[in-house]
């Protein structure tokens, strides 16, 4: 159990494109998830905070225009990155927090690489 | 924001020797994770040591937490190439917030 998935896994656009990336636990509720993006041979970076039903939280520095969070239920949450830009270029990673659950019912998805020509 | 910071940022042994990782916080915490990730991949939760704990074992992995250093360290004994991976630390700081910070991480490579 607990088993969250990224689509698309991996997705090559053009510049000026929009993306969508889906975040969704499969086997559990997710009152909260978590965006991440990760440079080549560097850390997690959280972007934002997703609460299902209301708006994002974003971290200083993350264009919220930029990167559109939306949790429509439970189980999804996406993001779009708006008008990609080669710079966007990067690993997404989300993490789903199980409802009610301790800290380490965090789970996380398998990541999608954006590559941005 | 980025807290956690491991050190070596690149270990490298022969397989069969123990790995000695270490992560290093700023600010308060209520749990400390460790996370491993193969290239490419997602990350695989390891282990989680609460505040109030010094050690915790799971398997081939020990991890001590030295909250008056905010420090910790993550041993893994016996290693196997299977081993290969880089490994973060992650802090949580409670109060309800399940945010994790995560550290720079380090890159084990275990030498057949």
């Amino acid at each position: 159990g607990a088993v969250v998935s990224q689509h698309p896994s991996r997705v090559i656009c053009k510049s000026g494109t929009s993306v969508k990336i889906e975040c969704r636990s499969l086997d559990f509720q997710a009152t909260t998830m978590f965006w991440y993006r990760q440079f080549p041979k560097k850390s997690l970076m959280l972007m934002a905070t997703s609460n299902e039903g209301s708006k994002a939280t974003y971290e200083q520095g993350v264009e919220k225009d930029k990167f559109l969070i939306n949790h429509a239920s439970l189980t999804l949450s996406t993001l779009t990155v708006t008008s990609a830009h080669p710079e966007d270029s990067s690993f997404y990673i989300c993490s789903a927090q199980k409802v009610a659950g301790a800290v380490e019912t965090q789970y996380f998805g398998p990541g999608t690489r954006l590559l941005v020509l | 924001s980025q807290q956690g910071e491991e050190d070596p940022q690149a270990l490298s042994i022969q397989e069969g020797e123990n790995a000695t990782m270490n992560c290093s916080y700023k600010t308060s915490i209520n749990n400390l994770q460790w996370y491993r990730q193969n290239s490419g991949r997602g990350l695989v939760h390891l282990i989680l040591i609460r505040s109030n704990e010094r050690e915790k074992h799971s398997g081939r992995l020990r991890v001590t937490l030295d909250t008056s250093k905010k420090s910790s360290s993550l041993l893994i004994t016996a290693s196997r190439a299977a081993d290969t991976a880089s490994y973060f630390c992650a802090t949580d700081s409670g109060a309800g917030s399940y945010q994790l910070t995560f550290g720079k991480g380090t890159k084990l490579s275990v030498i057949p």
